[in-house]
């Protein structure tokens, strides 16, 4: 059990750029979330995945934001022109099934200049 | 509206000096009920599970418990390393997956 991995660890982009980031779940979760996180709060959900099944998604996923699962093992998170409002930690995890412990990544950290 | 509300938002404690930590909820049909510890610049490392009002979890120096409307994590005798932010989160009924955190409570241990 490695744990879930993300890349970039950090990311410093220019306003109106695209970032992508990648997410790695433990392997054998067939369920794999994205949340965001800004400074002095807790994580917000953005969405989620079960097996390459996109089932949920928060209305802070704007248009500029779409994630895919492909083949249902790791996860892609993009950015499309970037904001400064838009700075944050990216978190993702994953799960084993319903309702149970949500396990997380170190996070990706996005800097909009 | 689910809602998760952590109290104090800080604290200070003496190497030794046990405390509790507030969590409390308005999350339709709540299903899980879970602890995490987060250190500066890291993400969300899992403690416990609570499913159902009545339970409580133990940790070395980590005790979890939970009623109908809120969740304590009690903390006894604790050392600095239990420095870090801890967040509460709840899991509603009805088939959503989404974890709903509170602002967590930043506590400190001094030696």
């Amino acid at each position: 059990d490695t744990g879930v991995s993300q890349n970039p660890r950090h990311k410093i982009t220019k306003r109106g750029q695209n970032v992508t980031f990648r997410c790695d779940p433990i392997s054998e979760h067939n369920r794999l979330y994205w949340y965001r996180q800004t400074l002095g709060q807790g994580p917000e959900f953005l969405t989620y995945f079960q097996n390459e099944a996109q089932l949920e998604k928060s209305r802070l996923l704007s248009d500029r934001f779409s994630a895919e699962r492909p083949k249902g093992s790791f996860s892609t998170l993009e950015i499309q022109r970037t904001e400064q409002g838009d700075s944050a930690m990216y978190l993702c995890a994953s799960s084993r099934g319903q309702s149970e412990t949500q396990y997380f990544g170190p996070g990706t950290r996005l800097l909009v200049l | 509206e689910d809602q998760v509300t952590q109290s104090p938002e800080a604290l200070r404690l003496q190497e030794g000096e046990s405390s509790s930590l507030n969590c409390s909820y308005t999350v339709s049909g709540l299903r899980g009920l879970f602890w995490y510890r987060q250190d500066p610049g890291k993400g969300p490392e899992f403690l416990f599970t609570l499913y159902s009002a009545g339970e409580e979890k133990e940790k070395e120096r980590l005790k979890a418990t939970l009623t109908k409307k809120e969740s304590f994590l009690h903390i006894t005798a604790p050392k600095p390393e239990d420095s870090a932010t801890y967040l509460c989160a709840g899991i509603r009924g009805g088939g959503s997956e989404k974890l709903v955190f509170g602002k967590g409570t930043k506590l400190t241990v001094n030696p």
